[in-house]
């Protein structure tokens, strides 16, 4: 049973434009979000992440929100650049022991 | 090194054959997970170190599955008698912080295959 789901197994977003990525889950107890990045034949690189004590955190063009009652996760990237063009999961943990991973949404950045 | 380093990087083993997977992580990360990633899909977990105590085995998929870490800081996931579902590819992942909230650094992966 996945507890941690991206729906959107891809997007594409012009250059320049907004890229929203979307994560739901399903255990109201977990404490802790991150979003990652990977790249082919890499692991996964860190992004951001966000405590369930608050509902936005940013850090230059990339923002994460969470809507606790929705138990919903959003990634916004603005302005989207073609570097940005990789693999983005969500992620969420419970007592930091182990991260529940979504399937990934492969982001495509048009030039 | 500066990040957390795997090796191999790609192995291919015959089915039934045993495998050793090597992780060594940024020096002086406590926490240590180990994560299957099938291909098209999110990692998985398998298995959590804090230094050399295995706190949570829970996501090893049989008993074909062992992982130790006796220092506290190299970690070895060994897979015995190795079957096809068991290709993918093997992330390790450390941490700095024991119960705090923050990030795990990934290695780049052993991609097994059995054949």
């Amino acid at each position: 049973d996945q507890q941690v789901k991206q729906n959107s197994p891809s997007l594409s977003v012009q250059e320049g434009r907004i890229s929203i990525l979307n994560c739901d889950y399903t255990n109201s107890m977990f404490d802790y979000f991150l979003w990652y990045k990977k790249y082919p034949a890499e692991g996964p690189t860190f992004l951001i992440s966000i405590s369930s004590i608050k509902d936005k955190n940013e850090d230059g063009r990339f923002t994460v929100f969470l809507n606790k009652s929705a138990k919903h996760l959003s990634l916004h990237i603005v302005p989207s650049q073609p570097g940005d063009s990789a693999v983005y999961f969500c992620a969420a943990s419970l007592n930091f022991n182990k991260f529940y991973f979504g399937s990934g949404t492969k982001l495509n950045v048009k030039p | 090194g500066a990040g957390v380093s795997q090796s191999p990087r790609y192995k291919v083993a015959k089915r039934g054959q045993d495998v050793a997977l090597r992780c060594d992580p940024i020096s002086g990360h406590v926490s240590l997970f180990w994560y299957q990633q099938a291909l098209g899909q999110g990692p998985e977990f398998l298995t959590y170190f804090q230094n050399e105590a295995q706190l949570d085995k829970s996501g090893l998929p049989s008993d074909r599955f062992f992982a130790e870490r006796p220092e506290g800081s190299v970690s070895t996931l060994k897979i015995q008698r190795t079957q096809q579902e068991d290709s993918a590819v093997y992330l390790c992942a450390s941490s700095l912080a024991r119960q705090a909230n923050t990030e795990a650094f990934f290695g780049q992966g052993t991609r097994l295959t059995v054949v």
